[in-house]
């Protein structure tokens, strides 16, 4: 099973600043998700990629997948206090044939008003 | 109704008690997984299951058990609980390829 290693742990911002988090690893994602989780929830996918390179939008998110397929970034173009929460990336085809999902620790990001 | 259903949401037991979290879904989908999330670590895999009778261990298994006993019913089990298993536990489902769904967990404390 590929460890997913995110990056920063924790992350404090104001309201309306930008910000990127990453996701790695030392290993070939076939493909890659992206989920957010809100205190007292679980966690909700924000988007797949799955194209070396690929580039998805999602208002104010933007996901890079890199062209090796072993990273991924998620950029928030001025945050607000509703992103707030903690972003996970998770491998949804880990562990060869078995095809379990696994996540990375996640960033915990804090947008201050 | 809610995709992913846990029960119960908040639980408090005593060390070397049984306890039981269950779980159903109305996706329709093969694939069910039980994950632990304590601060800082993230979610960690402790049991998987691909249909009814394919059940596997995940990265922390110890100490716990599962049941599926239908394609929408997937149960874990602490057969004596001690108190480092106090955590959140979670509940999805998923085809294997798209989005997993997740249950609102439930908050488990062994005091």
């Amino acid at each position: 099973t590929q460890l997913l290693e995110q990056s920063p742990q924790f992350l404090s911002i104001q309201e309306g600043e930008n910000l990127t988090v990453y996701c790695n690893s030392s290993s070939v994602f076939s493909s890659l998700q992206w989920y957010r989780q809100e205190p007292g929830e679980g966690p909700v996918l924000l988007v797949t990629v799955v194209t070396g390179g690929e580039v998805k939008k999602l208002k104010r998110l933007t996901f890079q997948f890199g062209d090796a397929r072993k990273d991924s970034s998620l950029h928030i173009t001025a945050a607000q206090t509703g992103d707030t929460g903690l972003y996970l990336c998770a491998d949804p085809n880990s562990g060869g044939s078995n095809y379990k999902l696994t996540f990375g620790k996640g960033t915990l990001l804090t947008v201050n008003p | 109704d809610a995709d992913v259903t846990q029960t119960p949401r908040n639980r408090i037991t005593k060390t070397g008690k049984r306890i039981m979290l269950e779980c159903s879904q109305t996706k329709g989908h093969d694939r069910m997984y039980w994950y632990r999330q304590d601060p800082g670590l993230g979610l960690r895999l402790i049991y998987y299951s691909f249909d009814v009778k394919d059940i596997n261990k995940g990265e922390i298994s110890d100490g716990y058990s599962v049941s599926r006993q239908a394609q929408a019913k997937f149960s874990l089990s602490l057969e004596s609980a001690i108190p480092n298993q106090t955590a959140l536990y979670f509940c999805a489902t998923s085809d294997g390829i798209g989005e997993a769904f997740f249950g609102q967990g439930t908050r488990l404390t062994v005091v």
